[in-house]
């Protein structure tokens, strides 16, 4: 079952614009992890966000987590068509031994 | 230092065939975990293995199976094939510094880029 459920399911946006992503999960966690999938390819990691941390940013990247809401956003600033992909949240399932996905956000940018 | 890799990348095969693909995880990381990929199921987790040991499994039949060597490197193997196993399967590796395998409050997996099964 999955943990972390991704909202929207897709998002279609010009070059230059902001993307959000949203991911809700169920049950408590160390960690939440976002990762990018090109065109069915293998899963980049992009960030990963302690349960202690509100927010965080990598390059264009902004990540924040609610742990009373149970819920995480992915923001994309300035989007270019390279970042065009699907995008996964993931959690840590209980026994701390296998990454619990979502079905993800796909997002497609055009110029 | 490089990425996790997998080979074949692409592979058909019959039903009824079975199939081994491989893993090598990046050169320190000692949990390597597998992962089926679909379009209805999304991203499922299979096993991961520390040490050599297969430490935990997911929800899939005793059809898939798994191994880990000495090297870290991982196969993983489908038997009987179904045309339900068509899938990407991805591999990942982490570091699993903690003695119990993957520290949840610190560990990154890395994925490889998968090896597209179609059974036909």
């Amino acid at each position: 079952s999955q943990q972390g459920e991704e909202d929207p399911q897709a998002l279609s946006i010009q070059e230059g614009e902001n993307a959000t992503m949203n991911c809700s999960y169920k049950t408590s966690i160390n960690n939440l992890q976002w990762y990018r999938q090109n065109s069915g390819r293998g899963l980049v990691h992009l960030i990963l966000i302690r349960s202690n941390e509100r927010e965080k940013h990598s390059g264009r990247l902004r990540v924040t987590l609610d742990t009373s809401k149970k819920s995480s956003s992915l923001l994309i600033t300035a989007s270019r068509a390279a970042d065009t992909a699907s995008y996964f949240c993931a959690t840590w399932n209980q026994a701390g031994t296998a990454l619990i996905f979502g079905k993800g956000t796909t997002l497609s940018v055009s110029s | 230092k490089a990425g996790v890799t997998q080979t074949p990348r692409y592979l058909i095969k019959t039903r009824g065939q079975q199939v081994t693909l491989s893993c090598s995880p990046i050169s320190g990381h000692r949990s390597v975990s597998w992962y089926q990929q679909t379009p209805g199921q999304g991203l499922q987790f299979l096993f991961e293995y520390f040490s050599e040991t297969q430490r935990n499994k997911g929800n899939f039949p005793g059809r898939f199976s798994g191994r880990q060597f000495s090297n870290s490197r991982s196969e993983m193997n489908v038997s009987t094939l179904e045309l339900g196993d068509s899938a990407l399967y991805l591999c990942a590796s982490s570091l699993a510094l903690a003695s119990g395998g993957p520290s949840p409050s610190t560990d990154t997996q890395y994925f490889g880029p998968g090896t597209r099964l179609t059974v036909l």
